[in-house]
């Protein structure tokens, strides 16, 4: 089955800087990879997701950048802000399958 | 609010005993999946329910047990109870089973054993 590794586990940034967090997959058959925050004692929540035949896809301060031969994606931050501060969790889903998460990155921003 | 109900919010128990989790779907979802959040673990998906039939296994242990009624809401049994089952459970809803779409996560059932 699909196994996703995530790194780096923590990561804390200064206000403004930017925030990278890299994601890889075992199954080459994977064609969705959506990325979760999750706020202190919240739910998860989707930010942003893309398929497989998408190699690039931005949101506002947020981007997810694919790479299918190598099998990762990575989720890019730009200009931090203390409400990023949360846990982001990466996952990846082949067919019918359902998602399979990473372990998450708690991250930081440093006022 | 992501419109998944899940009960109760939080639970504490002894070790050997048996509790219920509630989960009732966005209005519309026809799968429900069960995921299991403890500390440096992230999310396990334990089990999927479409249309009140099982669609797929994770890694939920034989002492756990699932079901997912006509009107779609779902229960997660978990029975003979020990100290590592502490965590945070979550319920999601989809609107399609195998669609790239979003999970819509309830706010989670948090189990406490002692």
């Amino acid at each position: 089955g699909e196994n996703v590794e995530q790194h780096p586990s923590t990561l804390s940034v200064q206000e403004g800087d930017s925030a990278v967090i890299k994601c890889t997959y075992s199954d080459s058959a994977s064609n969705y990879f959506p990325w979760y925050k999750q706020e202190l004692g919240k739910r998860p929540q989707l930010i942003i997701d893309i398929r497989s035949n998408v190699g690039e896809k931005k949101d506002q301060r947020i981007a997810v950048t694919l790479n299918k031969t190598a099998k990762h994606f990575s989720l890019h931050i730009t200009e931090t802000q203390p409400e990023d501060s949360a846990v982001y969790f990466c996952a990846a889903r082949s067919g019918n399958t359902p998602l399979v998460f990473g372990k998450g990155t708690r991250l930081s921003v440093i006022a | 609010d992501s419109g998944v109900t899940q009960t109760p919010k939080h639970l504490i128990t002894a070790t050997g005993q048996r509790v219920t989790l509630r989960c009732s779907p966005r209005s519309g979802d026809l799968s429900v999946y069960w995921y299991q959040q403890s500390l440096d673990q992230g999310l396990q998906f334990l089990i999927q329910y479409y249309n009140g039939e099982e669609r797929a296994k994770g890694n939920i242990l034989e002492r756990f047990s699932a079901q997912q009624f006509p009107d779609l809401h779902s229960e997660l049994n978990l029975s003979s109870l020990e100290l590592g089952d502490s965590a945070l459970y979550f319920c999601a809803s989809s609107v399609q089973s195998g669609n790239t779409g979003e999970l819509f996560f309830g706010e989670g059932s948090r189990l406490t054993v002692l």
